[in-house]
């Protein structure tokens, strides 16, 4: 009964070939946040979308981009990795303005750079 | 800034008790959760505080000052498999979650 579902779960792409992570839910749930986390690291807000406004975080770099097409999924495209940009990413989702419920997280995708 | 302090690193034995300290300081504020990570893994929610006081929930029970821009998590009868990072992430006035960089947590038999 996975909530928040992210395909794959280990990324392997070679140095500034793009790459996309996929994120679905099937808790309705309004927002919808993609993190960046590296080892011993906080988990980093990279975007999230508050239904279908999407809001950018100042520092997330223009090498990354996000979609979500309808309420269900979204999807992080990483234009020209580096191999900075190996890390895990997570995919959260939360219903703001309910209660502050917690962020169901997906089980993420560890992204490597080769 | 924003700011959410917890420490580094805790080692505690296995049956024991350990009590894992967050300090924040955020613009705003709209509840603190604390998030169980253990390695190569997402964040599972433990708990939420947004009122002042002691929320249990078997083992593992939070507390939350809100004067003192405070809270711990306390993990009781500590289990091997509580080994893990324990995350402290604060929710502020622009319902944006804040974290903390975590505590590791090492159980020893």
């Amino acid at each position: 009964d996975a909530m928040v579902i992210q395909n794959p779960r280990y990324q392997v792409t070679q140095f500034g070939k793009p790459v996309t992570l996929s994120c679905s839910q099937t808790l309705n749930h309004n927002v919808m946040y993609w993190y960046q986390q590296k080892s011993s690291q906080a988990p980093k807000l990279l975007f999230h979308y508050y239904d279908k406004d999407f809001n950018n975080e100042a520092d997330t770099p223009d090498n990354f981009q996000s979609r979500r097409p309808n309420t269900s999924f979204c999807f992080l495209d990483i234009r020209s990795p580096g191999l900075g940009d190996a890390a895990m990413y997570l995919c959260a989702t939360s219903t703001i303005g309910q209660n502050n419920q917690p962020q169901h997280f997906g089980d993420g995708t560890r992204l490597s750079i080769l | 800034g924003q700011n959410i302090d917890q420490p580094t690193e805790m080692t505690a034995t296995e049956g024991a008790i350990v009590q894992i300290n967050c300090t924040y300081q955020t613009s705003g504020f709209n509840g603190l959760f604390w998030y169980q990570q253990h390695a190569g893994e997402a964040p599972t929610f433990l708990s939420y505080n947004v009122l002042d006081g002691l929320e249990e929930k078997g083992r593992f029970s939070s507390f939350l000052s809100r004067s003192k821009g405070y809270s711990y998590l306390l993990l009781k009868e500590l289990q091997m498999k509580d080994s893990a990072s324990y995350l402290c992430a604060v929710l502020d006035s622009n319902y944006q979650l804040i974290w903390g960089a975590g505590t590791k947590l090492i159980i020893k038999p």
